[in-house]
Parts: C-alpha cells; structure tokens; sequence
C-alpha cells in the first residue's frame, strides 16, 4: 500500500537553532512530495514541493527539504527556528498518474524561546 | 486576492441527519479536492473533480457521502444519514489545472460534530 510516515509526533528545538521534520514515503515510481504547515485555526499552507530536478528544493520562509530517491525520503529543514514556525507540518505524496494525494499524520513543531 | 472558502466553519447535527457543505474555490481554478481530516490524522482524500465531472471519487468512504460541482466552481459534499463517525473537519482545495507541477490552496475547513 502506498503511504507517507512522519515518524515524530512532535519536535522541540530551540530558537536559532537548525530544525529537521522527517518524512519517508513507500509510493511506486517517482512521486510528486509536498509540505504543508497548519497554524491554529488556519487552512493548510503550502510550503513547497519536489517534482523533477534539483535534489534540495527550496520553498516559504525559509524552509528547504532533501529529496533522497534512495532512502525515500524527503524531510522538510530549516537553518535557523523561529518561534513563529511553532505550528503543526504535513508531508504529503502524490503517486503518479494519480490526483490522489496522500498526507502524513503531521509532526507538531514546537520552537523555544 | 481571494483564497477558497468554505462555509458554515461550524456544523453541529444530530444523527441521521443530512448536511451540506460549501466550498468556494479560487476563481479560475479547474481543479478542485476534498478531504477528511480527522483528529491527530493527516487529511484523508475523499474526491477530486477536474470542472464538473468527478475524476476520482474513491476516496469517499460510502454511498452517504456524495459532491456535486454542477458549473465547475463551486461544490457541495453532501453527508445523508450522518453519523457519529462523520464528525471531522472537511477540508477543500483548489489548484489551476490538474498539471504535475500545480499547487493546491486549502481552504480553513468546515468542522462537522454529529451529536
């Protein structure tokens, strides 16, 4: 079955410091990778996405993410937190030749002050 | 400008009843989702319609769910015989086309509590 795992339930990192959210996919062929942020009360944001070329892709305030076909994965990075990025992240997956997204179940990103 | 829209944010019914919710998409946007989000999960795809026709509806989890997107704009999820169950948020979304390289815009959501 196709899928996404975003291992962490929740990341704390101090602010200032690099932060890593993780995501791995099992999807046959080469997939189109998506992050997406939530703030409270708020619709789901796109932050950037991985469909040909480059291995890193940079996206939204500062967020960049890795895609590695070899370990499947395709985790979202930042080189220094803010508090304001304190907020909930989603990885998501679109097989190809499908429309059907698949997401993750989101890893609550808690930055300290 | 405008981003999509859902109506009601709220929606409380009782059981067995039958609900409607409404999203707007961005104007001009050909491409339009649905999705289930759960508490503490990810969204669940429900459907996708590419203008008025409903590309893929596999993700509806059965016969009491059904969309409508009558002039390739707005849409309706429509929910019969609600059920305890059915209590999530409903998220919408809309992209350009339906190319590889698009980007979906979410709306806030309609959060559905079946009493």
């Amino acid at each position: 079955a196709q899928s996404v795992a975003q291992p962490e339930d929740q990341v704390n990192v101090a602010e200032g410091n690099p932060l890593t959210v993780k995501c791995t996919y099992s999807v046959s062929g080469n997939p189109y990778l998506f992050w997406y942020v939530q703030y409270p009360n708020r619709g789901l944001q796109f932050l950037l996405k991985y469909i040909t070329g480059d291995n890193l892709v940079k996206g939204s305030y500062g967020f960049e993410a890795e895609f590695n076909k070899s370990q499947t994965s395709f985790h979202l990075k930042k080189p220094s937190a803010l508090v304001s990025d304190s907020a909930l992240y989603f990885c998501a997956v679109r097989p190809p030749g499908t429309y059907k997204y698949i997401f993750g179940t989101g890893t609550r990103l808690k930055v300290l002050a | 400008g405008a981003g999509v829209s859902q109506t009601p944010s709220n929606k409380v019914t009782e059981k067995g009843k039958y609900v409607e919710l409404r999203c707007d998409p961005i104007s001009g946007h050909t491409a339009l989702y649905w999705y289930r989000q759960s508490l503490g999960q990810g969204p669940e795809f429900l459907i996708y319609f590419q203008g008025t026709g409903a590309a893929d509806d596999s993700g509806l989890p059965n016969d009491r769910f059904f969309a409508v997107r009558p002039e390739g704009s707005v849409s309706t999820l429509k929910i019969q015989r609600t059920e305890r169950g059915d209590s999530a948020v409903y998220l919408c979304a809309s992209s350009l086309h339906n190319r590889d390289t698009d980007t979906q815009y979410f709306g806030p959501g309609t959060r559905l509590t079946v009493l």
